[in-house]
C-alpha cells in the first residue's frame, strides 16, 4: 500500500536555527499536507501544496511540492521554543480518497 | 476550514467497558474519518464514517470492536468496545475538504483514552 517516509525521525536544535525536514513516497500524490501536533492536541494543518514544484510559505514556514510528486520538504526559519512538537507530512491522491500520514518528525528546540 | 469538537477530551476507563466518542462539525461535510494514534506513533485510519450507511473499515479494524454512527452530515460517534489496555490511544475525528484539485484534512483535538 501507499506509505510515506519522513526524515529525520527527531531533531534537537538551538533556538534561532533553521530546520529542514522532508517526506518521501514511492507513490505519486496530487496533494501534500504538513501538520504540527502539540502534546495532547490534534494535528493542525500548517501548509497545503497542490501542484508539482509549488513553493508555499506560511510565516516562518516554507514547504515545497517535489517535481516528481513523490516528495516534499518543510523548512522552518529562525526556530523558537513554541515550534516544539511533532511534524507530520501527509499525502492525498485522486485515486485514493484517503489521506496517508507519515511517521512524523519530532522537533525539540533548546532555548 | 471546519471547526471540529470532540467529546470527551480524555477519559480513564476500566477494561471490559465501552466508551463512545462524539464528533461535532460546525458545517456539513461529506467525508468524516476516525483515526487512532497510539503513544509515540503516527495516525492510523480506523474507518470512514458514511452518512446513512455502514462505516468502511480499514484492514485490522472491525465493526464489532469500533462501531461507528453517522446520523447526519455534521455528527459522528465512535465506540471503543470491550476495552483492554492495548486500546489506550488518542482517537481523532477528521473531516476532509476536497475538490478536483485539492484535498485537505482537518482534525478535532482528539480524545485521550487510558484503559486500566
Amino acid at each position: 500500500g501507499q506509505q510515506l517516509n519522513q526524515s529525520p525521525q527527531s531533531m534537537f536544535i538551538q533556538e534561532g536555527e533553521d530546520v529542514s525536514m522532508n517526506c518521501t513516497s514511492s507513490s505519486i500524490f496530487n496533494t501534500w499536507l504538513w501538520y504540527k501536533q502539540d502534546p495532547g492536541e490534534g494535528p493542525v494543518l500548517l501548509i497545503a501544496l497542490y501542484k508539482a514544484g509549488e513553493l508555499t510559505s506560511n510565516g516562518r514556514l516554507t514547504a515545497q511540492f517535489g517535481i516528481t510528486r513523490k516528495d516534499s520538504f518543510l523548512n522552518i526559519s529562525a526556530s523558537i521554543p513554541s515550534d516544539v512538537g511533532i511534524y507530520f507530512c501527509a499525502g492525498a491522491s485522486s485515486s485514493y480518497d484517503k489521506v496517508i500520514f507519515g511517521p512524523g518528525t519530532s522537533l525539540s528546540v533548546i532555548p | 476550514s471546519a471547526v471540529i469538537s470532540q467529546k470527551p477530551s480524555r477519559d480513564i476507563c476500566q477494561r471490559g467497558t465501552s466508551l463512545t466518542i462524539q464528533c461535532q462539525v460546525d458545517s456539513q461535510v461529506t467525508m468524516m474519518f476516525w483515526y487512532r494514534q497510539q503513544p509515540g506513533q503516527s495516525l492510523t485510519l480506523i474507518a470512514t464514517a458514511n452518512q446513512g450507511s455502514e462505516a468502511t473499515y480499514e484492514s485490522g479494524f472491525v465493526i464489532d470492536k469500533f462501531p461507528i454512527s453517522r446520523p447526519n452530515l455534521t455528527f459522528s460517534t465512535l465506540t471503543v468496545s470491550n476495552m483492554s489496555p492495548e486500546d489506550s490511544s488518542i482517537y481523532l475525528c477528521s473531516v476532509e475538504a476536497t475538490d478536483s484539485v485539492a484535498t485537505e484534512a482537518f482534525f478535532g483535538q482528539g480524545t485521550r483514552l487510558t484503559v486500566v
